[in-house]
């Protein structure tokens, strides 16, 4: 069945320091969304991106589709340690309208 | 206030047992889901409904029931047939009945099956 990656599973960063995670669907998305997941709390939608090659920028953070739709790119630039928690990527399903495939997550450390 | 409430926020059940935990929304939403989360694997969708009186198995439904006979309400019963239940447990709403709408997420139930 359709699978999307996350990648890393992890990472540490010093405060200040950029942070990216990857997400890569083994079929064409029509759309990617991206949710943070602060500890011990749920996830909260942060943006959707729906064109091939579409990026959009909330603050410090740039949201990136790929051209081909099959995989998305998380940037957070100058991290803050407001920064931390799991970030999720969630992809709809091409042949199933009604489902949201969700990434592994990646989990964000910031070191003060 | 609106928003998606989730209850307990822990529970503790023997094996054996069937559970049932609640989701309720008052966001007036269409569609309704029900997410297991275990530690790094993400989210697995279990059950969605996208419309009242309706809905469907996601990728991981055995063991699981749930109900959709009001449109802010969508529980979820755990059976003694799922063979792993401990877990944390994510409902979640969307304004329409497809996956291009955000999903709204409530704080979650902690399952501990012993």
């Amino acid at each position: 069945g359709q699978q999307v990656m996350q990648i890393p599973q992890y990472q540490h960063v010093q405060e200040g320091e950029d942070f990216t995670t990857y997400c890569n669907s083994s079929t064409t998305l029509s759309n990617i969304q991206w949710y943070k997941q602060r500890p011990g709390g749920h996830p909260v939608f942060l943006i959707q991106l729906v064109k091939s090659g579409e990026v959009k920028k909330q603050k410090r953070l740039t949201f990136q589709f790929g051209e081909a739709k099959k995989n998305s790119s998380l940037h957070i630039t100058a991290t803050q340690t407001t920064d931390v928690g799991t970030y999720f990527c969630a992809g709809r399903s091409s042949s199933n309208t009604g489902k949201l495939i969700f990434g592994q997550g990646t989990t964000l450390q910031v070191k003060p | 206030d609106g928003g998606i409430t989730q209850s307990p926020k822990y529970l503790f059940r023997k094996e054996g047992q069937n559970v049932t935990l609640s989701c309720e929304q008052n966001l007036n939403h269409d569609a309704m889901y029900w997410y297991r989360q275990d530690p790094g694997q993400g989210l697995r969708l279990i059950y969605y409904s996208q419309i009242v009186n309706d809905f469907q198995k996601g990728d991981i439904a055995e063991g699981y029931s749930v109900s959709r006979e009001k449109k802010e309400s969508f529980p979820l019963t755990v059976t003694s047939a799922q063979k792993n239940p401990t877990a944390f447990y994510l409902c979640a709403s969307s304004i329409g009945g497809t996956a291009d709408y955000e999903q709204y997420f409530g704080p979650g139930t902690r399952l501990t099956v012993t």
